[in-house]
């Protein structure tokens, strides 16, 4: 399995701001994913990190929201950019396990409130 | 893409019986579907997962089936207990490497 630590675990944001959540993976992996979950609801695919190009961001979401950063194969970073209330969610990071066939390794979140 | 549906979106049983969840997906490429359990405040935490070359699996109290033809996957909770309430999400992917692609929610309250 894989052991995924991401940080912040919570923070409280000042409108109009923007924060950086961190992912870090303790192997190494092709592909990293980053989900936003909004309070009550599922999990939305915001995009896929892969390392040494372009993120590729689902409909709905753009880079210039949600900047990610994949500098290596254990390390990613999804900025949330002028933050509305409307952002205020779970927001996690996913990696393939490596060895697991498809079994997929959620980190534990950060939880952001945005006042 | 790839499209999960999910039902019921909220389930309440009487402690003892068993719950049902059901999820079709879109892409017949899809080969691993795995569901997941929600309590309040944490992160999904995965229960169960099944993969297309099989058509049951089951794990002491919770099983998941699947059918390939009908495109259609469901979990089931026997002898449910006031801590299986909790929101329960479907998934499917083509691959690991594959984003997964998640079913709406199921609330489950189980009612001692």
């Amino acid at each position: 399995s894989a052991v995924i630590s991401q940080k912040p675990s919570r923070d409280i944001c000042q409108r109009g701001t923007s924060l950086t959540i961190q992912c870090q993976v303790d192997s190494q992996v092709t592909m990293m994913f980053w989900y936003r979950q909004q309070p009550g609801q599922s999990l939305t695919l915001i995009a896929t990190a892969n390392q040494g190009s372009e993120a590729t961001y689902e409909s709905g979401f753009v880079i210039d929201k949600f900047p990610i950063s994949r500098p290596n194969l254990t390390f990613s970073t999804l900025t949330v950019s002028n933050m509305s209330p409307e952002d205020s969610s779970i927001y996690l990071c996913s990696v393939p396990g490596a060895s697991s066939g498809n079994t997929i390794y959620f980190g534990e979140g950060s939880w952001l409130t945005v006042v | 893409g790839e499209n999960v549906e999910q039902h019921p979106s909220t389930l309440s049983v009487q402690e003892g019986d068993s719950a049902v969840i059901k999820c079709t997906y879109s892409d017949s490429a899809s080969n691993y579907f795995p569901w997941y359990k929600q309590e309040l405040g944490k992160r999904p935490q995965l229960i169960i997962d099944i993969r297309s070359n099989v058509g049951e699996k089951k794990d002491q109290r919770i099983a998941v089936t699947l059918n390939k033809t009908a495109k259609h996957f469901s979990l089931h909770i026997t002898e449910t207990q006031p801590e299986d309430s909790a929101v329960y999400f479907c998934a499917a992917t083509y691959s690991g490497n594959t984003p997964l692609v998640f079913g709406k929610g199921t609330r489950l309250s189980v009612i001692a």
